[in-house]
């Protein structure tokens, strides 16, 4: 199955600086990545995604970045904020997207605590 | 629009009890799925519902297990209870099946003892 290594475990920034967490996956099949904060006694929040067929995403503050031949995709926060504290985690599924639906369910990192000093 | 709920919030029960956890999905949202958070194992796929069938299973025993109904809200059970259950339960909707841009609930914290 799926396995999916997440890096670094803690990342402890300053205000306005950039964050970057990186993921590796291993099954070659996955297709779909999704990244998640997760804030205190919150459930998962879904705040970015990629497809294969897609190198690079950006939404305002955030990015995605997909490299298939090494099976990695990172995400990058610049001009971090306090309210950007959280627990962050990648994900890899395989997504059949002519038909819809997958194989399993998502297979998550172990998580990131990103921690933004004032 | 509501996000995912999910009943109850907190959950004591001792060891060998049954329960049954509760989540009301996005509506139109007709994929539901159930994850086990724990700080040793992490987010672990439990299975998913769609059109009230069991489309995927995670690796878990034949004590969990769940069911949607038409309206598209689902269950989740687990029997005879082990310490080692203890975990937040997140329920995840989508409004096709399979994983993508799955919406988690707040999760039910279920303690074992």
């Amino acid at each position: 199955g799926e396995n999916v290594e997440q890096h670094p475990s803690t990342l402890s920034v300053q205000e306005g600086d950039s964050a970057v967490i990186k993921c590796t996956y291993s099954d070659s099949a996955s297709n779909y990545f999704p990244w998640y904060k997760q804030e205190l006694g919150k459930g998962p929040q879904l705040i970015i995604d990629i497809r294969s067929n897609v190198g690079e995403k950006k939404d305002q503050r955030i990015a995605v970045t997909l490299n298939k031949t090494a099976k990695h995709f990172s995400l990058h926060i610049t001009e971090t904020q306090p309210e950007d504290s959280a627990v962050y985690f990648c994900a890899a599924s395989i997504f059949l997207w002519d038909s819809g639906g997958g194989a399993d369910g998502l297979t998550f990192g172990k998580g990131t605590h990103l921690i933004i000093q004032p | 629009k509501a996000g995912v709920t999910q009943t109850p919030r907190y959950l004591i029960k001792t060891r060998g009890q049954q329960v049954t956890l509760s989540c009301s999905p996005i509506s139109g949202h007709r994929s539901v799925s159930w994850y086990q958070q724990t700080p040793g194992q992490g987010l672990q796929f439990l299975f998913e519902y769609f059109s009230e069938t069991q489309r995927n299973k995670g690796n878990f025993p034949g004590r969990f297990s769940g069911r949607q109904f038409s309206n598209s809200r689902s269950e989740m059970n687990v029997s005879t209870l082990e310490l080692g259950d203890s975990a937040l339960y997140l329920c995840a909707s989508s409004f096709g099946t399979g994983p993508y841009e799955q919406y988690f609930g707040p999760g039910t914290r279920l303690t074992v003892t």
